[in-house]
């Protein structure tokens, strides 16, 4: 069956390293997303792509960055990691269109010590 | 500011009762509204999806109605289950371009024995 995932599910790092979230779908879908929640907080969007080589910066961009070298995947780099950066991350993906249902992954706990 | 709100933040209810979630929102231009149910430690998944047009969609014990010109949805639960036992979400989709989703905070259902 098709799927989305996330590696690893929960990550403990400190602050100043360089930190990556996996994502990896096989639905072929050519949006993905990465989101982040944090206790009263509704999901917030920090990265987006439409397709293979295109990215785009979501609502809290900052400190985070993304690239799409294939269909499939959507890696998440924290460059410098930082307190305010403990949350947990969900990847999503979609077809696109107006109803534009999205997917989602079971989502990684990260804690920045 | 596009926000949307829900209330309750939390319910309990007891097994077999009904229950209404409530979700307000002022996103606009409105394209259209999605419910997702969100178990602990799990990504959201869909229950429903309205667009301007319609006025309720169900989904087995689940019915979503949405009043455009108050601006404001509900997610009625019918003969509620443990399993029901969940985060509901609230997603209001701004316009037909880019990637305007406005999360809500959620509302914490729990249902007792």
């Amino acid at each position: 069956d098709a799927e989305i995932t996330q590696s690893p599910r929960h990550k403990i790092t400190e602050t100043g390293r360089q930190v990556t979230l996996a994502c990896h779908q096989t639905w072929n879908h050519n949006n993905m997303f990465w989101y982040r929640q944090d206790l009263g907080h509704g999901l917030r969007l920090i990265h987006y792509s439409y397709g293979v080589h295109d990215t785009n910066k979501g609502e809290v961009s900052d400190g985070y960055s993304v690239s799409r070298s294939n269909t499939e995947d959507l890696p998440l780099t924290l460059e410098s990691a930082a307190s305010s950066q403990t949350s947990v991350y969900f990847c999503a993906s979609s077809v696109g269109g107006t109803d534009n249902e999205q997917f989602f992954g079971p989502g990684t706990r990260l804690t920045v010590l | 500011k596009n926000q949307v709100e829900q209330s309750p933040q939390s319910l309990i209810i007891l097994e077999g009762k009904n229950c209404t979630l409530q979700c307000n929102y002022t996103v606009s231009p409105f394209s259209n509204l999605r419910w997702y149910k969100q178990d602990t430690g799990r990504g959201p998944v869909s229950l429903t999806i309205m667009t301007f047009s319609e006025n309720t969609k169900s989904n087995g014990r689940y019915t979503a109605t949405l009043d455009a010109d108050t601006k404001q949805s509900s997610l009625h639960i019918t003969a509620s289950q443990l399993s029901d036992s969940a985060s509901y979400i609230c997603v209001v989709r701004g316009d037909n371009y880019g990637q305007n989703f406005v999360f809500g905070p959620g509302t914490r259902l729990s249902v007792l024995p």
